[in-house]
């Protein structure tokens, strides 16, 4: 299958601060990619939809000033969090469609777990 | 409001016991449905999909799903489970509009006794 990747995998940061995470799509080109939250114990919370060349959608309740999404080219996805506070402390997904459209699977990379202290 | 609906967030069972989680979900249309297992520390695998055809879908590790449209249910099966089974299976839907997004059901962490 397709491989999406994470970067980086864990991420320790000071109150305050950014950290951006990014996500590559390895080997195929992805015109959306998906980034999602998941807490301890808890489901996958799906944050924003993100688009090449274009501005992210978010879901209903996602701070847009606080999660920057930045999708400049067909394999990289970033995002951004500014002003890290440790209530961000979670863990992070992104996912990547493979072109088609509806009827093909998203691919999920790794994760990277942010610890904001 | 429009969600997938995993009924049993905690199961426990016996090795060799037979194993059925239920997913529901309330988007009207056409969707693409998916079962996905997290083991401890781990990220997530795709078990299983459905796009069309057969509502029989067999996945990895002896993992089967039926798909049954009018009870907007794609439930996922396993006739005999082992304790390597352990994880935490999260059932998840991509609707046919709205960028195709997949949205996940709450899960459901499965122990099996040895």
């Amino acid at each position: 299958g397709a491989v999406v990747s994470q970067h980086p995998s864990r991420v320790i940061c000071k109150s305050g601060t950014s950290v951006k995470i990014e996500c590559r799509s390895l080997d195929f080109q992805a015109t959306t990619m998906f980034w999602y939250r998941q807490f301890p114990k808890k489901s996958l919370m799906l944050m924003a939809t993100s688009n090449e060349g274009s501005k992210a959608t978010y879901e209903q309740g996602v701070e847009k000033d606080k999660f920057l999404i930045n999708h400049a080219s067909l394999t990289l996805s970033t995002l951004t969090v500014t002003s890290a506070h440790p209530e961000d402390s979670s863990f992070y997904i992104c996912s990547a469609r493979v072109p088609g459209g509806f009827g093909t699977e998203a691919f999920f990379g790794q994760g990277t777990r942010l610890t904001v202290v | 409001a429009q969600s997938v609906s995993q009924h049993n967030h905690h199961v426990i069972l016996s090795e060799a016991a037979s194993l059925e989680l239920g997913c529901n979900y309330s988007y009207g249309g056409t969707v693409n449905l998916f079962w996905y297992v997290q083991y401890p520390g781990q990220h997530l695998q795709l078990l299983l999909k459905y796009f069309s055809g057969d509502p029989l879908v067999k996945g990895i590790k002896g993992f089967e799903a039926e798909f049954i449209k009018s009870k907007f249910s794609f439930n996922l099966r396993k006739p005999s489970v082992q304790w390597s089974d352990t994880a935490e299976y999260f059932c998840a839907v991509t609707r046919n509009t709205g960028g195709f997004k997949t949205i996940f059901g709450a899960g459901t962490r499965l122990f099996v006794k040895a």
